[in-house]
């Protein structure tokens, strides 16, 4: 049992070159997260998706666009990178809003934008 | 909007010793509070999830309480070990998005 699988673990990009980062999960779970971790500033959400079809903008979306057309899996993408896009992220996922299973991370995807 | 503080946010304690983790949020209309331990350079493990409706969960030597009127969650850790060393994370979800919003952390070193 994979549960969530976060690809590529590393990538270095150059400024307003583009990607997608991939976030597959295997426990049929309704809700799916995007979150980005920086030093001294914690997790913060940038996309959700609440079902398959279904996204929306969380705390922090500018610079990210997100897709779930399967419901196993939730994409960002980065259409122009930044420096100030240099994190580190995590996928999560949950069986509902309201979980009572709790949430689980992928081990996250290394990005540096220079 | 809901801020989650946690306090210390370094903690050096000598092998053996219990210790207290503290976590506090704005807010009292939460569903759930979940405690996540972060190795350097890993991924997030979840310890454990308290529901709203509940006071305490233990796991092992792990045990966390919450208080929600107050606005309050600690996580005691028993006959702490360097295995411990880690960064300890508190979030809590309150919207019906589910999703998380996260303390900074406290960073736990246990010395041998």
């Amino acid at each position: 049992n994979a549960g969530v699988t976060q690809t590529p673990k590393f990538r270095v990009l150059k400024t307003g070159q583009s990607m997608t980062l991939l976030c597959a999960q295997d426990m049929n779970h309704e809700y799916m997260y995007w979150y980005r971790q920086d030093p001294g500033m914690g997790l913060r959400l940038i996309h959700y998706s609440v079902g398959e079809g279904t996204t929306a903008k969380g705390e922090v979306p500018d610079g990210y666009n997100v897709s779930r057309l399967k419901k196993q899996n939730f994409l960002l993408g980065l259409e122009s990178a930044a420096p100030s896009q240099t994190s580190v992220y995590f996928c999560a996922s949950s069986y509902s809003g309201q979980t009572i299973y709790g949430y689980t991370f992928g081990s996250g995807t290394r990005l540096t934008v220079v | 909007k809901q801020e989650v503080t946690q306090i210390p946010a370094a903690l050096s304690v000598p092998e053996g010793e219990n210790l207290v983790l503290n976590c506090s949020f704005t807010d009292s209309a939460i569903y759930n509070l979940q405690w996540f331990r972060q190795d350097p350079g890993k991924g997030l493990t979840s310890l454990l999830l308290i529901q709203s409706s509940q006071r305490e969960q233990t796991s092992g030597r792990l045990n966390a309480s919450l208080d929600k009127s107050s606005g309050r969650s600690t996580l005691y850790i028993a006959a702490s070990q360097p295995g411990d060393s880690a960064t300890y994370l508190c979030a809590v979800s309150g919207g019906s998005q589910g999703n998380l919003i996260f303390g900074k952390g406290t960073k736990l070193s246990v010395k041998p």
